[in-house]
């Protein structure tokens, strides 16, 4: 089962513009990851936030950690075409499992 | 490092055959998952092992799918006999999340079966 759901399911923006995508997700967590899909390839990690985070950033990503909500936010800053992809989140426990979220497709209009 | 490495990428077969996928993890990796991805389902975990020890396989959807890790480096995920509801991208993927436990997940690049 789906840790939990992706909003919105489908984003559409121009270059230069910031994307914001929201996750919540249903279990306990030990952290919250988000990942990164190019069309027919596999996911590739982008940021991890821990369960007594708030807010963390690398390069262009900002993320959010609301545990009392049980949601999370992902901010790109001032897109680009190739940020285009599908993006995932995931509640990561502490036993290791991670469980991924539907995914939010980005895309980045030149 | 050469990533996690997944065979065959692209598999068509008829329905009723046994298919095979296979997986390198990274080296070191103590954690391996196997996930399946469809348009209607989305990403799903399948099974995951520790030190080649399945943990939690909750998620394999019925007996005709099975999976083995029999040594660090290699693992399988078998369907016998395949149906065309099968047909799906999965994933491998490994990690070594130590001892904080913050388990960052390397994919493999994925094996897309069309069972037919």
């Amino acid at each position: 089962s789906q840790q939990g759901e992706e909003d919105p399911q489908a984003l559409s923006i121009q270059e230069g513009e910031n994307a914001t995508m929201n996750c919540s997700y249903k279990t306990s967590i030990n952290n919250l990851q988000w990942y990164r899909q190019n069309s027919g390839r596999g996911l590739v990690h982008l940021i991890l936030i821990r369960s007594n985070e708030r807010e963390k950033h690398s390069g262009r990503l900002r993320v959010t950690l609301d545990t009392s909500k049980k949601s999370s936010s992902l901010l790109i800053t001032a897109s680009r075409a190739a940020d285009t992809a599908s993006y995932f989140c995931a509640g990561g426990t502490s036993y290791g499992k991670l469980t991924f979220g539907q995914g939010t497709i980005l895309t980045v209009h030149p | 490092d050469a990533g996690v490495i997944q065979s065959p990428r692209h598999e068509v077969t008829e329905m009723g055959q046994e298919v095979t996928l296979r997986c390198k993890p990274i080296s070191g990796h103590d954690y391996l998952f196997w996930y399946r991805q469809t348009m209607m389902r989305g990403l799903e975990l399948l099974i995951y092992f520790n030190n080649n020890v399945p943990i939690d396989d909750s998620g394999m959807p019925e007996d005709r799918f099975s999976a083995k890790m029999p040594n660090a480096s290699f693992s399988t995920l078998k369907i016998q006999p395949s149906e065309p509801r099968d047909s799906a991208v999965y994933f491998c993927a490994s990690s070594n999340p130590g001892l904080g436990q913050e388990n960052t997940i390397y994919f493999g690049e994925g094996s897309w079966l069309t069972v037919v």
